[in-house]
């Protein structure tokens, strides 16, 4: 059975500052993994799509990794800005499951001006 | 605009109730999931259809019946409603078919259903 962690549950950093946010599976034989940004009372918003093929995608500020082996992904959030400060949650497609995605709990991120 | 939108968006009722939750998705996709977000934000999914079949079911309660009437719905009728059914309900939809699995999620905005 598929576990995602993601680590820290919480943090806060201040305005301008580089931030990572972690992510870990136990099974690595996955499809692909997201990774989303969910506002207060909105639905989730897919930041990052990594295929079990890549190593990294980027968009924009954001840089997220992949590495199979470890069991590992990671967020990286270039220059912060309190318009980041929401929560990031990380799903993995399993090779078995389909199109059936296992989410983390997610890291609620505080962006402080 | 809304890609994928669901009503309502606030939904309370009592014990014992049937109530449905309605989603359509206006960007071509295949296929469409319903997940629960509980007290603790943490998602997981309960159903999928891909053009209208049912290829994902996992273990909810036969009280949670979805309904894809076509490709661009997904409804969720819930009956004889609990306490512990109170939860966010997300739609979602992706491109992907069952032998495509590299194609986002997009997610509606959430119902929250609260069961007194």
């Amino acid at each position: 059975k598929q576990e995602v962690t993601q680590i820290p549950a919480a943090l806060s950093v201040p305005e301008g500052e580089n931030l990572v946010l972690n992510c870990s599976f136990t099974d690595s034989a996955i499809y692909n993994l997201q990774w989303f940004r969910q506002d207060p009372g909105k639905g989730l918003t897919s930041l990052l799509l990594i295929q079990s093929s890549q190593r990294e995608q980027t968009s924009g500020r954001l840089n997220a990794s992949l590495d199979k082996s470890s069991g590992r992904s990671t967020l990286y959030i270039a220059a912060s800005q309190p318009g980041d400060s929401a929560t990031y949650l990380c799903a993995v497609s399993l090779i078995t499951s389909g199109s059936r995605l296992t989410f983390g709990e997610g890291t609620q991120l505080t962006v402080n001006p | 605009d809304t890609a994928v939108s669901q009503t309502p968006k606030y939904l309370v009722t009592q014990m014992g109730n049937d109530k449905s939750i309605k989603c359509e998705q206006n960007l071509g996709h295949d296929t469409m999931y319903w997940y629960k977000q509980d007290s603790k934000k943490f998602l997981k999914i309960m159903f999928s259809y891909n053009n209208k079949e049912l290829i994902i079911n996992e273990t909810v309660p036969n009280r949670f019946s979805p309904k894809s009437p076509d490709k661009a719905h997904l409804n969720l009728h819930i009956n004889s409603l609990e306490l512990g059914d109170s939860a966010v309900y997300f739609c979602a939809s992706s491109r992907k078919n069952p032998g495509s699995h590299n194609s986002p999620l997009h997610f509606g905005n959430g119902t929250r259903l609260t069961v007194t």
